[in-house]
């Protein structure tokens, strides 16, 4: 049992760059979420989605773009980096919907934008 | 989603004092919950507290959520270097846009 899996761990990409930050779990979680950290500012949420085929604006989206087209993925894409995207960034996931169930978290992905 | 305000934001101990991290808000909170992140870590679940006036203790860790329920703090009982690291409070109002606090960073002088 993997629990949330996130990959790339690190990533470096130029202004205007596009890529697309993975994010898997293996619990059968129906919700799933994009959270960046940047110093000072605690976690802030980008993206959610409460199941298959279906996903919200957070406090921060714009700039990123989200699908789940399966139960165990929810991919992030960056359309055209920009340097104030720099961050880390955390996928969580967790049972129910979201409304108040324990989130648990993968390992991050630290994103620098030249 | 509805802000809750974390104080405060840095803390520096000795070894062996206490600490406490406050969780504001000015509405009324359905739940908290609580996450400790190491540093260099991801944020990994403590605690959830749900009932007005609700304490639960996890070793040298209490929990407790104000008689309003607008309110709740973390105290941790002669701090530990492995107690290092930043502390948030997430709330639930039903919602599904759970915002989470800004955070207390604990740093610890052994």
């Amino acid at each position: 049992n993997a629990g949330v899996t996130q990959t790339p761990k690190f990533q470096v990409l130029k202004t205007g760059q596009s890529m697309t930050l993975q994010c898997a779990q293996d619990m059968n979680h129906e919700y799933m979420s994009w959270y960046r950290q940047d110093p000072g500012m605690g976690l802030r949420l980008i993206h959610y989605s409460v199941g298959a085929g279906i996903t919200d604006q957070g406090e921060v989206p714009n700039g990123y773009n989200v699908s789940r087209s399966t139960t165990e993925d929810f991919p992030l894409r960056l359309l055209s980096a920009a340097p104030s995207q720099t961050s880390v960034y955390f996928c969580a996931s967790s049972y129910g919907a979201g409304r108040g169930e324990k989130l648990f978290f993968g390992s991050g992905t630290q994103l620098s934008v030249l | 989603g509805q802000q809750v305000m974390q104080i405060p934001q840095y803390q520096h101990v000795q070894e062996g004092e206490d600490f406490t991290t406050y969780c504001n808000s000015s509405t009324t909170l359905s739940n908290i919950q609580w996450y400790k992140q190491r540093p260099g870590g991801h944020p990994v679940f403590l605690i959830q507290l749900v009932k007005s006036g609700e304490v639960k203790k996890q070793k040298r860790l209490t929990f407790q959520f104000g008689e309003a329920k607008k309110n709740s703090s973390l105290h941790i009982t002669a701090t530990q270097t492995t107690d290092v690291g930043t502390y948030f409070c997430r709330n639930s109002r039903g919602a599904q846009k759970l915002v989470f606090g800004q955070g207390t960073r604990l740093t610890i002088n052994p």
